[in-house]
């Protein structure tokens, strides 16, 4: 069974970091490509980032360019996303998502919630 | 950035009746290869979203036929027939077609 389960999540204060992780199981993880998505309380769902199958490509939401950074460990099958600056407007759940195929998302996490606030 | 406009429902819908949910895209979603790359997801109350259709109109693995993609290159709609009290949620529809991925802000499902 295909699982991705995100930690990391917690109460920071503005201009902190904090690191979000996912870990998957139950597929060849080194195969696919992973993304990370957030929805603020009561909102849509905004793309963030995503990383390919071998870290050599990454992209980045103009929202979070330059503060956020997705790395990925192939051996431990997990995808991590560093957090930095942080503002009160980047409070949300976020979520991971595996990508079928340049097509959708078909798997994702429970979501780890992320609160930025004085 | 690409768009993504959707409409709202006349709630609550009579269980049993159709709901058609409308998206429209600030650019065409048709790409060269012919496809049309427009997603539906469907977030129930405290889960995440759940892939329904890809490609405007083909129904993701387990998806009941109930549900229906259609559409043009910027127009877009997903019906479902008959719903049913699970069917509660948002629908979300998002294009695949360009980076950054969007999505729309969601449509409301009730059920009466």
């Amino acid at each position: 069974e295909v699982q991705l389960v995100e930690s990391g999540g917690g109460f920071v204060q503005p201009g902190s970091s904090l690191k979000v992780s996912c870990v998957a199981s139950g597929f060849t993880f080194s195969s696919f490509v992973i993304h990370w998505f957030r929805q603020a309380p009561e909102n849509g769902i905004e793309w963030l980032a995503y990383i390919n199958t071998d870290s050599s490509s990454a992209l980045y939401a103009e929202t979070v360019k330059g503060r956020f950074t997705i790395s990925r460990d192939n051996a431990k099958h997990t995808v991590d996303m560093q957090l930095s600056s942080l503002r009160s407007e980047d409070t949300a759940m976020y979520f991971c998502a595996r990508e079928t195929g340049g097509v959708g998302f078909a798997y994702w996490g429970q979501g780890t919630l992320v609160t930025v606030s004085s | 950035d690409i768009v993504m406009t959707q409409g709202a429902l006349p709630n609550p819908v009579p269980s049993g009746q159709s709901a058609s949910i409308t998206c429209q895209s600030s650019k065409s979603l048709l790409h060269r290869n012919g496809k049309t790359y427009l997603n539906w997801y469907l977030q129930r109350p405290g889960q995440s979203p759940q892939f329904l259709i890809y490609w405007m109109s083909t129904r993701a693995s387990g998806v009941s036929d109930r549900f229906s993609g259609s559409g043009s290159g910027t127009d877009f709609t997903l019906k479902i027939s008959s719903v049913e009290a699970e069917d509660v949620g948002i629908y979300y529809c998002q294009q695949f077609l360009e980076y950054p991925l969007t999505f729309g802000s969601g449509t409301k499902l009730e059920i009466k």
